[in-house]
């Protein structure tokens, strides 16, 4: 299967509440990503997953915690919902090598649209 | 926090004239990409450039890269319609691992 899909597409979601959002990268690719994107902004990195390990991450808080799998699909997962948690997250797998990043990038699922209230 | 600035924030054009959108960043970086996004979907990667490279092209597009001052640039040539979304630029720092860190994005708008 190429390309990386997400679930779901849409979600809304009452304050205090956890939620999973999930990803299936594209076949080949080792590493995951996932992104927030505010209304307006770019995206921001939350975390980075190489063979399964932890491999970087942005400025979130623990609430925010994720899971590789060995068959490289990904869950994000957000405790204790908060109303600025609204926004799309995007995931983004590649393939990565001794040499770094192939120089086709990275690959973008079309998001999971998600709606704190 | 944001590493990049894309300067226009907005841009509008006709069919059949010439884009170009500017990239500023911070930090010494291992390679720069550009990612196109319609309407708040996904995004497509466009073009990657490594640090010691000054130019690339992908059929339309033509990025430079100069590390001096730390900006990029894209140009697409000949825009479409169909090249109407927001354009972003992301960096890969040196070291550490392969994330992105990218602007605010240029909104571009081809008019028919």
């Amino acid at each position: 299967e190429t390309g990386v899909t997400q679930s779901p597409t849409h979600l809304i979601k009452t304050r205090g509440q956890q939620v999973t959002l999930r990803c299936s990268s594209q076949s080949g690719h080792n590493t995951v990503s996932w992104y927030q994107q505010a209304l307006g902004q770019g995206p921001q990195f939350i975390f980075q997953y190489y063979r399964e390990e932890e491999n970087g991450r942005g400025n979130f808080p623990p609430r925010f915690s994720g899971l590789q799998f060995p068959n490289y699909s990904s869950e994000l997962n957000v405790n204790a919902l908060e109303l600025d948690d609204s926004a799309l997250y995007l995931c983004a797998s590649s393939l990565v090598g001794t040499g770094g990043l192939w120089d086709y990038g990275y690959t973008f699922g079309s998001g999971t649209r998600l709606t704190v209230v | 926090s944001q590493q990049g600035e894309e300067d226009p924030q907005a841009l509008s054009i006709q069919e059949g004239e010439n884009a170009t959108m500017n990239c500023s960043y911070k930090t010494s970086i291992n390679n720069l990409q550009w990612y196109r996004q319609n309407s708040g979907r996904g995004l497509v990667h466009l073009i990657l450039i490594r640090s010691n490279e000054r130019e690339k092209h992908s059929g339309r597009l033509r990025v430079t890269l100069d590390t001096s001052k730390k900006s990029s640039s894209l140009l697409i040539t000949a825009s479409r319609a169909a090249d109407t979304a927001s354009y972003f630029c992301a960096t890969v720092s040196q070291g550490g691992s392969e994330k992105l860190v990218f602007g605010k994005g240029t909104k571009l708008t081809v008019n028919p």
